[in-house]
């Protein structure tokens, strides 16, 4: 079955960096688009980035911009996301979704962003 | 950037009673290619979000035929025809159309 699973979240100093990873199987990955998606301590959801099915395209967040960036590994299946500059307002649970329609999502991985 | 407002925040409802969710865009969210990018999901407590309906009113795979979804342009509505204990949690409306944006998202209480 369709399946995502994040990775990489943690505890970080504010200016540091991190990479979160997406593990994706059950489906033609690079058949899709992939996006990330935030849900911050106080519940709301927020786009971060999305990346195409053969990696030449990519969006980010105006809210990120400049500190993140995504890319893909077509041969492994995987996603990653770039973080660095960390802010508090960037704690939150991060999850890997199948895009368009963002009908499959993982359980999340958490990072926290805190001196 | 195209912002999404949901009415109500917070809804409680009886069970076997409707419910209905209000999802506003401050842009028409119908494409060129004559689809509109408007989807809702369901997060239940503990759960990732998961999708319940795509481009205003096709169910996703498995979701019960009592959710169904309407509207155009910039007004959407989604409804639950019976409430069911299971559909407690909160929904949120999501844009596709210019990137993405979410609304805040509607509590449904039992």
């Amino acid at each position: 079955q369709v399946q995502v699973v994040e990775s990489g979240g943690d505890l970080v100093e504010p200016g540091g960096s991190l990479r979160l990873s997406c593990a994706a199987s059950g489906f033609i990955f690079s058949d899709y688009y992939i996006s990330w998606v935030r849900q911050t301590p106080g519940g709301g959801l927020e786009w971060v980035a999305y990346i195409s099915p053969n990696g030449d395209a990519m969006e980010v967040a105006d809210s990120v911009q400049g500190r993140v960036a995504i890319s893909r590994d077509n041969a492994k299946n995987l996603v990653y996301l770039y973080m660095s500059s960390l802010r508090g307002e960037d704690t939150a649970v991060y999850y890997c979704t199948r895009a368009v329609k963002m009908d499959s999502w993982g359980q999340g991985t958490l990072v926290t962003v805190s001196s | 950037e195209i912002v999404m407002t949901q009415t109500p925040l917070s809804l409680s409802v009886a069970p076997g009673q409707p419910a209905s969710i209000s999802c506003k865009s401050t842009e028409s969210l119908l494409h060129d290619d004559g689809e509109t990018y408007l989807f809702w999901y369901l997060q239940k407590p503990g759960q990732s979000p998961q999708l319940l309906i795509y481009e205003v009113s096709k169910r996703f795979s498995g979701v019960p035929d009592r959710f169904s979804g309407s509207g155009s342009e910039t007004d959407f509505t989604l409804m639950i025809s019976r409430v069911e204990a299971e559909d407690v949690g909160v929904y949120y409306c999501l844009q596709g159309i210019q990137l993405y944006s979410f609304g805040q998202g509607t509590k449904l209480e039992i």
